[in-house]
């Protein structure tokens, strides 16, 4: 079980760009989440998803950033023309169940840089 | 809103010392309690994951211990090691499905 994997790891756009983070959930799980750690601060809750469905956004920023799991392949988070403050790291979590019941299995992140 | 508020924010101690590391929340009605350790550019490790029913949960030369009535955790290091330096994060599982984390400790632990 080769855990979460995401990728890239390091990714550099332009102001403008499109940045695709990419996730691969741990085998037998059908449950991600999203979170963003900003420079000297905590991990912030994005979004939650299941097969095809999102559970909850309510941490998705309202305009550029948008999220899917779907049947087949991995979770993708999107965000279309970033900026400087979208420079984070984020990271992605499964678990087999919803959150409220049992551990979250964490990915190595992805370090986005906005130049 | 539920908060969650980690002292100290760093630590530093000789190996082999035994340490102790707060977690508090403002809002008891959570799920459980999940410690975790994030190392340099890498992901988050859970290391303990105490349920609300639970008092401690032990894991090997760490203790976990939940005191929800009056919104507190602590996290429990025996016998340190310089292995064990890195950021300790809190984080509660409450109203849905999202995980509300601390800012985190940064544990160094000097050979």
């Amino acid at each position: 079980n080769a855990g979460v994997m995401q990728n890239p790891r390091h990714l550099v756009r332009r102001r403008g760009q499109e940045a695709r983070l990419r996730c691969s959930p741990m085998k037998g799980h059908s449950h991600v989440y999203w979170y963003r750690q900003l420079p000297e601060e905590g991990l912030k809750f994005m979004v939650y998803l299941q097969k095809e469905n999102i559970i909850d956004e309510s941490g998705m920023p309202k305009e550029r950033f948008s999220a899917e799991f779907p049947k087949e392949g991995p979770s993708i988070l999107r965000i279309q023309q970033v900026v400087r403050g979208d420079s984070a790291a984020y990271f992605c979590a499964s678990s087999y169940d919803r959150a409220t019941n049992e551990k979250l299995f964490f990915g190595s992140g992805t370090q986005l840089s906005v130049l | 809103k539920q908060e969650v508020t980690q002292i100290p924010a760093a630590l530093s101690v000789p190996e082999g010392e035994n340490l102790v590391l707060n977690c508090s929340f403002t809002d008891s009605a959570i799920y459980n309690l999940q410690w975790f350790r994030q190392d340099p550019g890498k992901g988050l490790t859970s290391l303990l994951l105490i349920q609300s029913s639970q008092r401690e949960q032990t894991s090997g030369r760490l203790n976990a211990s939940l005191d929800k009535s009056s919104g507190r955790s602590t996290l429990y290091i025996a016998a340190s090691q310089p292995g064990d330096s890195a950021t300790y994060l809190c984080a509660v599982a409450a109203g849905g499905n999202k995980l509300v984390f601390g800012a985190g400790t940064i544990l160094r632990v000097k050979s």
